[in-house]
Formats: structure tokens, C-alpha cells, sequence
């Protein structure tokens, strides 16, 4: 999984209960990437970064907000979470040695109940 | 105009066979087509790659085929074998900074022996 870790691998939680989880790499890659993956929807891109500090919206960023105060770790928190955001999260990092090339990591299976 | 358009959704050959999955965008600044292999429980592996300057592009059994003038690109699996039971994902990005990838809706390919 190209160096990158995720936790947890599997949460279960409520509606309206505040989420976060974690992305780790362990090269110091300056992009990495949230995506969430639903049946029928494939992958889309939910925030990314581009550099401690630095990060911006995908497609889907709707209820969902990311930090970075450190390279290795990129943070995705669901500040009130609904039964919509059920769904696998993936992280990927974009090493600057692989052209656009992204890796993604082993994947967050979040239920909301 | 943004999407990346993907099909079958699902795909059923005997092993030795050769399954093609396509794929169609829309946006033309786009410049970079990966497809990436997911097996249950685990993230999306890049499998090949190619850019708009070539018209085919060859990885051991696995072959894409790109035509720029229709916006479309496909991918061939030659000699195909049960192990290549997968969940296929097309991509496609507009190359630089930031690279977001917007992907297909995948491909659940199943090879019997």
C-alpha cells in the first residue's frame, strides 16, 4: 500500500457525531488525497493536499473538512456525521517520482448509523 | 463535462478470454488515463497508464487502447485468468499541480476457470 496507513480500518458511529480519520505516509510526499468510493460512483475526490497547510475541495467536500499540520499526516474529519457519508475512504499520495501517478492506501470503512 | 463514462458495469469471460472495458470523457484538457485493478477489501493498484500522444500502450497481458478524436480508451485483457477477478476503474486527470483524478464508475470483471 505504497507506505500509507489508515485508521481506523472500520468505525461504526452515530448521526450527528463528529468523525475523524487519519492518513499516514511514511515518505513525505507533498499530495495526498481523500476519495470516497460508493457503488455506482466509483472514487471521487473529497479534499487534497498540496503541502502542510495547504489544501483545497474536490468534488464532493460538502460536510466534510481535512488538516495537515504535518507531511506525513492528512486528517479527514466529518464534524457531524450522516447516514449519507456511509461509505469506504481512501487516501492516496502522489509521489513526485511517479509523474501523476497516485497510490492509495488500504481504505477506512466508515457506517453511520 | 467533467464525468469519465465507463462500461459494462460488470463482465463475465472464461478464463483465456479477452475482456474490454471502455471508457469516454468529455473534457479535452485532460491528459492522463490510468486504470486501476481493486480487489475486495483493499485499495485501488495502479495498473497502467497512458497519455494522449500514443494510441496504445502494452504492460504484460494488459493493454490500453487511446483514440484522442473520439475521447475514448479502452482497456484489453489478453489471455485473461481467474486472478484477474478484479473491480477495474478508469481515470482521468488534466496532468500538473494538482492532478485530480476523476475516476469511472468501475467494472466488476469476473474470469471463470
Amino acid at each position: 500500500d505504497a507506505g500509507i496507513t489508515q485508521s481506523p480500518r472500520h468505525k461504526v458511529t452515530e448521526t450527528g457525531t463528529p468523525v475523524t480519520l487519519r492518513c499516514h505516509q511514511t515518505e513525505n510526499h507533498r499530495y495526498m488525497y481523500w476519495y470516497r468510493q460508493d457503488p455506482g460512483h466509483g472514487l471521487r475526490l473529497i479534499h487534497y493536499s498540496y503541502g502542510v497547510k495547504d489544501t483545497d475541495k474536490g468534488e464532493v467536500s460538502d460536510g466534510y473538512s481535512v488538516s495537515r499540520s504535518k507531511t506525513e499526516d492528512f486528517l479527514l474529519t466529518l464534524e457531524s456525521a450522516t447516514s449519507s457519508q456511509t461509505s469506504v475512504y481512501f487516501c492516496a499520495i502522489r509521489p513526485p517520482s511517479g509523474g501523476d501517478t497516485q497510490y492509495f492506501g488500504p481504505g477506512t470503512r466508515l457506517t453511520v448509523l | 463535462q467533467q464525468q469519465v463514462k465507463q462500461s459494462p458495469q460488470s463482465l463475465i469471460v472464461q478464463k483465456g478470454g479477452i475482456p474490454i472495458i471502455n471508457c469516454a470523457y468529455e473534457n479535452t484538457a485532460f491528459d492522463y488515463f490510468p486504470w486501476y485493478q481493486q480487489f475486495p477489501g483493499k485499495g485501488p493498484a495502479l495498473l497502467i497508464a497512458i497519455r494522449p500522444d500514443v494510441s496504445e500502450k502494452k504492460e504484460g497481458r494488459f493493454t490500453i487502447s487511446f483514440n484522442k478524436s473520439a475521447k475514448q480508451f479502452s482497456l484489453h485483457i489478453m489471455d485473461s485468468q481467474p486472478g484477474d477477478s478484479a473491480t477495474y476503474f478508469c481515470a482521468a486527470s488534466n496532468s500538473g499541480a494538482t492532478n485530480k483524478l476523476i475516476f469511472g464508475t468501475g467494472t466488476l470483471l469476473a474470469v471463470q476457470p
